[in-house]
């Protein structure tokens, strides 16, 4: 069974910082992919980064980037120069590329709150 | 635009009361799925088509029905809601099944009372 785990539930960081969130994964699969979703109070379902399992270069999108480490099957999201429209739900979640049902498979989430 | 568009926004209703949450995509995709998402659970898929006339269960099928007699469009339908259903959902859809990523609807906030 295919697994994602995000162990930190609530996280604050102060504006400008950097904060780093969690994800852990289990999967049988060698090709998949990765992605870190965001969720503002507006419920809408944002992509912020994705990374494909046979990259070994970690993804970067302006001030987010990504952590990769497929042996240890862990994915952790760096937001550097953190903003305040950065406060939301955060999702890590796996997608295999050659999937019977095509989903993605979702953490729990973590909650984001940029303090000023 | 390409969008998927969900709708209704916000429901609240009573046990029992069949309701249809409609999904609609504009960009020709062949895949949809709905998920649900609820506190502490992320989003699990309920159900998929990867085509018109082709659906599957995904992990919580239970209590929900779907269709897809058109290519763009995907209704979730809840023969008798109950309380336990209360939750937020949201149509996703992709070109094709396994592409990724995929486009994600606004969501349905459901309440069953």
């Amino acid at each position: 069974a295919q697994t994602v785990t995000q162990s930190q539930p609530e996280m604050s960081v102060q504006e400008a910082e950097t904060v780093t969130l969690s994800c852990t994964y289990d999967t049988s699969e060698n090709n998949y992919y990765l992605f870190w979703y965001k969720q503002p109070p507006s419920r809408q379902m944002i992509l912020v980064i994705r990374q494909e399992a046979y990259k070994q270069q970690n993804a970067t999108e302006n001030r987010f980037s990504v952590n990769f480490q497929k042996a240890a099957k862990s994915f952790s999201l760096k937001i550097s120069d953190s903003q305040l429209g950065d406060t939301a739900m955060y999702f890590c979640a796996l997608g295999r590329i050659y999937n019977q049902g095509g989903k993605l498979i979702f953490g729990q989430g973590t909650e984001l709150s940029v303090k000023p | 635009e390409a969008q998927v568009t969900q709708n209704p926004r916000y429901l609240i209703t009573v046990t029992g009361k069949k309701l249809t949450v409609t999904c609609s995509q504009n960009m020709n995709h062949e895949y949809m799925s709905w998920y649900r998402q609820d506190p502490g659970l992320g989003l699990r898929q309920i159900y998929y088509s990867m085509n018109v006339e082709v659906t599957d269960k995904g992990d919580v099928p239970e209590g929900y029905k779907v269709s897809r007699k058109e290519k763009r469009n995907f209704p979730l339908i809840l023969e008798s809601p109950s309380p336990n259903q209360t939750s937020l959902y949201f149509c996703a859809s992709s070109l094709r099944q396994g592409d990724q990523p995929q486009h994600f609807g606004d969501g349905t906030r459901l309440s069953i009372l």
